[in-house]
Parts: structure tokens; C-alpha cells; sequence
């Protein structure tokens, strides 16, 4: 069967230090994977999604980027974090480009800047 | 973009069944509807998807008019933990693209003994 996982699950960071988040994929191949953020009170928003390897589409302007090093494998990355980055960072995957795959969530990183 | 549109809150109790209606009046032709469920501090899970007419699993059924432009989702006897915030999504992919993914303040579904 398929697992996503992500880590770390808590993080406590500084404002203006760099920031990696992870996420990884195992039992399939060649899934669309997706990160969202989700601040307090507030329903989820697309950061990035990605087609395939190198492939990334970014959907709002941000202090953020993301990467996909390998098939599985999904990276959120910021060089200099600000407080407006706090919230709660979701990893997704799903089969298949199509409308009618649905997406299947990782547990989540909290974030905090201080 | 289909916009989708739905309550933001509602109340019910134990045993009873529940229907969550969710707007989407520019639904396109190749979109779908999905409805997710997520708990406090926990992603979002797939519950149903629709493209058209009712669709029933053993969680929840779907209603989905001629017109597309609104989907139902219903809840058959809920319990306290079905306590959670739906969301409705409208998702259709064209060329590589991910419209309709942002998930919306969902409806917050309260259940009560």
C-alpha cells in the first residue's frame, strides 16, 4: 500500500533562518505531489505542486520554494523565514494528473517562527 | 477556477443524518467533485468523488444534480467523531494544471450527543 510521510512534525523556528521540510512517497511511481500551507482559522492553500521530477509549478508568490530531487521525494525550502510563515505545511500525493484521483495527505508539519 | 461555496459551520446530533451542500456554479466539463474530511492537527481525507447522479461508499453518498452547478454530501447517522471540517472541492486538470485545489474554509460539521 502506499504511505506518505513527512517530518519533522513540530518545528520551532527564528525568523530569517532557513527552513526544510520533507516528504516522501513509497509504494508508487511517478505521483503529482503537492505541498499547502494552512494558517489558523483558515482552510488550505496550494504552495506548489509537481508533475514529475525537476517539474515545479508554484502556485502564489512566496518566501518559499520546493524541489523534487527524486521521484518521491518533495522538499519545501525557504533561505530566510518570516513570521507571515507560520501554519501548518501539508504534503499530498495523488495517482495520476487526472481530476478524478483523489489526493492523499501526510500528517503535517506546525511550524512556528518566533 | 470553479469556486466552490459552503457553510461554514453546522451543528447536528448523534444518529442523525447530516447533508452538507456545497455551491460550484462554473463547474466545467472536466471537473470533478471531492469532498475531504479533516480532523484538528491531521491532513485532509478523501471521503467521495463524483462527476455526476449519486455515488455511495460505505462512508457517505454524493448527490450531484442534471445542472452540476451543487453537490451534497450526506452523512448517514453520525456519531461524535464525525466531528471534523468538510471540504468541498471542484477539481479539474488541463494540461498539467491543478485548478480548483485550494481547499477553502470548508464547513465546520459539529455533532452533539
Amino acid at each position: 500500500s502506499q504511505t506518505i510521510h513527512q517530518w519533522p512534525a513540530t518545528l520551532v523556528q527564528p525568523v530569517g533562518s532557513p527552513l526544510s521540510l520533507e516528504c516522501t512517497v513509497e509504494g508508487t511511481s511517478n505521483p503529482n505531489l503537492y505541498w499547502y500551507r494552512q494558517a489558523a482559522g483558515r482552510g488550505l492553500q496550494l504552495l506548489f505542486y509537481s508533475v514529475g521530477i525537476g517539474q515545479i509549478s508554484s502556485e502564489v508568490p512566496q518566501n518559499l520554494s520546493a524541489s523534487r530531487p527524486q521521484d518521491r521525494q518533495f522538499i519545501l525550502s525557504s533561505k530566510k523565514l518570516l513570521l507571515s510563515d507560520s501554519g501548518f505545511y501539508l504534503c499530498a500525493w495523488s495517482a495520476s494528473p487526472s481530476a478524478n484521483q483523489p489526493q492523499h495527505f501526510g500528517d503535517g508539519t506546525r511550524l512556528s517562527i518566533l | 477556477l470553479a469556486k466552490t461555496t459552503q457553510p461554514i459551520s453546522m451543528d447536528s446530533y448523534e444518529g442523525q443524518e447530516v447533508n452538507i451542500t456545497c455551491s460550484h456554479n462554473n463547474i466545467a466539463t472536466n471537473d470533478y467533485i471531492t469532498w475531504y474530511q479533516q480532523f484538528p492537527s491531521q491532513g485532509p481525507r478523501f471521503i467521495i468523488q463524483g462527476y455526476k447522479t449519486k455515488v455511495t461508499n460505505e462512508v457517505a453518498s454524493l448527490f450531484i444534480p442534471a445542472d452540476r452547478k451543487s453537490s451534497t454530501l450526506s452523512l448517514p447517522r453520525v456519531s461524535l467523531s464525525d466531528t471534523a471540517v468538510y471540504y468541498c472541492l471542484v477539481v479539474g486538470f488541463s494540461g498539467g494544471g491543478a485548478d480548483g485545489l485550494t481547499f477553502g474554509k470548508g464547513t465546520h460539521l459539529i455533532i452533539q450527543p
